[in-house]
């Protein structure tokens, strides 16, 4: 079973407005991270925000936000007023404490920004 | 700084060559990591080492051997690939092993 789910492959936003990028896990874990990265046509893993299980408020990041909602095991990411920069491929993954701790990602959403 | 380097950035390399990779950061971290990652797919962990010492290797065929010399330099060593093991080849560092990887820009290896 997939521990990180994006159900959306690809995302089209103009600029300016708001997008949200879904992103649902399965853990049973009682302690982990969520992480969300930013992966341009260059390469580059991009970190952009994290939110740790037993964090109680939503992270925050500039223009990026997480939605945590815990209960539904969803992390979505927020992108508040997108800049044509944004267009990128967007990873959302998990560490979880148990096992070997390493991250696994999900399949990630390609956000296209529009002039 | 969360700044991590890899040289080359591309690297073209036949079946029989031997080639290395190279990833560089001097934020003091202890974990570092290499990563695969396949055109539209996500990034696969191949390696992590700790403390300069290998901590995980994930079923990774011997073709690839990584080397960790010393806290802020990672390699990884390749000879006799195969076309298949076109790829970029990613790398992370964190300050634990539990905590957030930050990425270099990358290495894109072509195998003919």
């Amino acid at each position: 079973a997939q521990k990180i789910t994006q159900t959306q492959p690809g995302m089209f936003v103009q600029e300016k407005e708001a997008v949200t990028l879904d992103c649902t896990y399965d853990t049973s874990d009682q302690s982990y991270g969520l992480f969300w990265y930013k992966q341009p046509s260059s390469g580059e893993m991009i970190f952009l925000i994290y939110q740790g299980s037993y964090d109680e408020q939503n992270a925050t990041e500039g223009r990026y936000s997480l939605n945590f909602q815990k209960a539904r095991k969803s992390a979505n990411l927020v992108i508040s007023a997108s800049q044509l920069g944004d267009s990128a491929m967007y990873f959302c993954a998990m560490r979880e404490v148990s096992g070997y701790s390493t991250l696994t990602f999900g399949k990630g959403t390609m956000l296209l920004v529009s002039p | 700084d969360t700044e991590v380097t890899q040289t080359p950035k591309h690297l073209v390399m036949g079946m029989t060559n031997k080639k290395s990779l190279k990833c560089e950061q001097h934020m003091g971290h202890r974990a570092m990591y290499w990563y695969k990652q396949k055109a539209k797919k996500p990034p696969e962990l191949m390696f992590v080492y700790s403390y300069e010492k290998l901590s995980i290797n994930e079923s990774v065929p011997s073709r690839f051997s990584p080397e960790c010399p010393n806290s802020s330099l990672l390699n990884l060593h390749l000879h006799a690939l195969q076309p298949e093991d076109s790829a970029l080849y990613l790398c992370a560092s964190s300050h634990q092993h539990q905590e957030t990887q930050y990425f270099g820009p990358g290495t894109r290896l072509l195998v003919l």
